[in-house]
């Protein structure tokens, strides 16, 4: 199974600040097949980030997505109190699996 | 806009069969754009995805649930359902319905959009 992991657990940043979210995986991905979501409380998961680094309609610029390998980022270029949420990381490259999230509160 | 959502009971006692179904709004259940699927969250495994069904019926799953679950479409009502026999507490999660892209070359590739989820607790 391909296994995901993210880092940070939970990241705490100020309103304007930039996010750094990473997600590796355990074996290399020799295709872009990396999607990211955002989970806001009590609402569905909403795709973010499809093919590493294509945004889905309506997300915001602030929002991208790159890496290769194994190795993923999404940065949020200049985070705003709406971003807070849970973000996690999914591959398609080998079945379909997910990292365990990574938390952004914005103080 | 598509739109899914998930509905069915909330607790299920050990042993018997978790039921759901997802309604789908805003696009037909018969394209061929789309693998109709079903994931669910575990508190301490987090994310898993369980399986897929096609508009033509076509089904794969994930294999960690072996025999135990089923998946169908219903095209008159707008409907695919996930049937998981067998439940014990390791299957308490909140379920979610998702509609599966299926992308040039790859397949089954990313999730858009996403039910809200159901909670389904098993208990006796």
């Amino acid at each position: 199974e391909m296994v995901l992991t993210q880092s940070p657990d939970t990241l705490s940043l100020r309103p304007g600040e930039r996010a750094t979210l990473s997600c590796r995986a355990g074996q290399s991905l020799s295709v872009p097949y990396l999607a990211w979501y955002q989970q806001r409380p009590a609402q569905a998961p909403r795709l973010l980030i499809y093919a590493v680094s294509t945004r889905a309609p309506g997300v915001p610029q602030r929002f991208s997505g790159g890496g290769s390998g194994t190795d993923f980022t999404l940065t949020i270029s200049r985070v705003e109190p709406e971003d807070s949420a849970v973000y996690f990381c999914q591959q398609y490259a080998d079945w379909w699996t997910f990292g365990q999230g990574t938390k952004v509160e914005i103080k | 806009q598509v739109q899914v959502q998930e509905s069915g009971p909330g607790l299920v006692k050990p042993s018997q069969t978790l039921s759901l179904t997802c309604t789908v709004s805003g696009v037909s259940i018969d394209s061929s754009d789309y693998y109709w699927s079903w994931i669910r969250s575990h508190p301490e495994k987090g994310l898993e995805w369980i399986g897929y069904i096609s508009s033509s019926g076509t089904t794969l799953y994930n294999p960690s649930f072996k025999t135990r679950v089923t998946m169908s479409i219903e095209r008159s009502k707008r409907q695919f359902s996930l049937d998981l026999t067998a439940v014990t507490a390791a299957d308490t999660a909140v379920y979610y319905c998702a509609a599966g892209i299926l992308d040039f070359g790859v397949g089954l590739g990313w999730f858009d959009p996403w039910g809200r989820g159901t909670l389904v607790t098993v208990s006796s």
